[in-house]
């Protein structure tokens, strides 16, 4: 079974702080996501990755960065956290083929303070 | 680019009653129509997704119907139970190449009250 693990259930971290989201999957998955989950607003895209020191802008990149130094590892930057940053994060994987489901991890709940 | 909408946005039923969740999308390019659940405090999972070569999908109590014409798709439950409660979202992608993006709709929550 696909395993996606983020390594904090819950965050919380002050405005201008530098936050780091990190992401592990063990099923050698080329396609790496991080999607924001809002309430009425369902997941938004804000970067992907589809292979190693790859990345693309997803619809809301604007605060965020990422980073992917290994496969199974993607991780997402704040740079300067802010409080409209305060949020649900949700990394995801998928095979690079088209038409995949993507495996999702169990979410990150992230206050700034 | 793409926009998905996703309708209603909250919806309670009877249990044993079905429901029926309603998405439309924006780019006619897309081919590709995925479904996840997500309950509370879980993570979003694939429950059932279709393909623009078909107009329909079962898989036991669930089935998804594609009408690419009208640009919209339905997610049916049928004798729906208590264990049915979740978010559940719809998403559309053009699905040509793994860089396609998925874009989802907001979610309806769905409530099966016993």
């Amino acid at each position: 079974d696909v395993k996606v693990t983020q390594s904090s259930r819950y965050l919380v971290k002050r405005t201008g702080e530098k936050v780091f989201l990190e992401c592990v999957q063990d099923m050698d998955h080329e396609n790496m996501f991080w999607y924001r989950q809002d309430p009425g607003l369902g997941l938004r895209l804000i970067y992907f990755s589809y292979d190693v020191k790859m990345k693309e802008k997803g619809d809301i990149p604007e605060g965020y960065s990422v980073s992917r130094e290994k496969k199974e590892r993607f991780s997402l930057i704040l740079e300067s956290a802010s409080t409209n940053q305060t949020s649900m994060y949700l990394c995801a994987s998928s095979l690079s083929s088209p038409n995949q489901p993507q495996h999702f991890g169990d979410g990150t709940r992230l206050s700034i303070l | 680019g793409e926009n998905v909408e996703q309708h209603p946005s909250t919806l309670s039923v009877q249990e044993g009653d079905s429901a029926v969740i309603k998405c439309t999308y924006s780019d006619s390019a897309s081919n590709y129509f995925p479904w996840y659940k997500q309950e509370l405090g879980k993570r979003p999972q694939l429950i059932i997704d279709i393909r623009s070569n078909v107009g329909e999908k079962k898989d036991q109590r669930i089935a998804v119907t594609l009408n690419k014409t009208a640009k919209h798709f339905s997610l049916h439950i049928t004798e729906t139970q208590p264990e049915d409660s979740a978010v559940y979202f719809c998403a559309a992608s053009k699905g040509w190449t793994s860089y396609d993006k998925v874009i989802f709709g907001p979610g309806t929550s769905l409530s099966v009250i016993p």
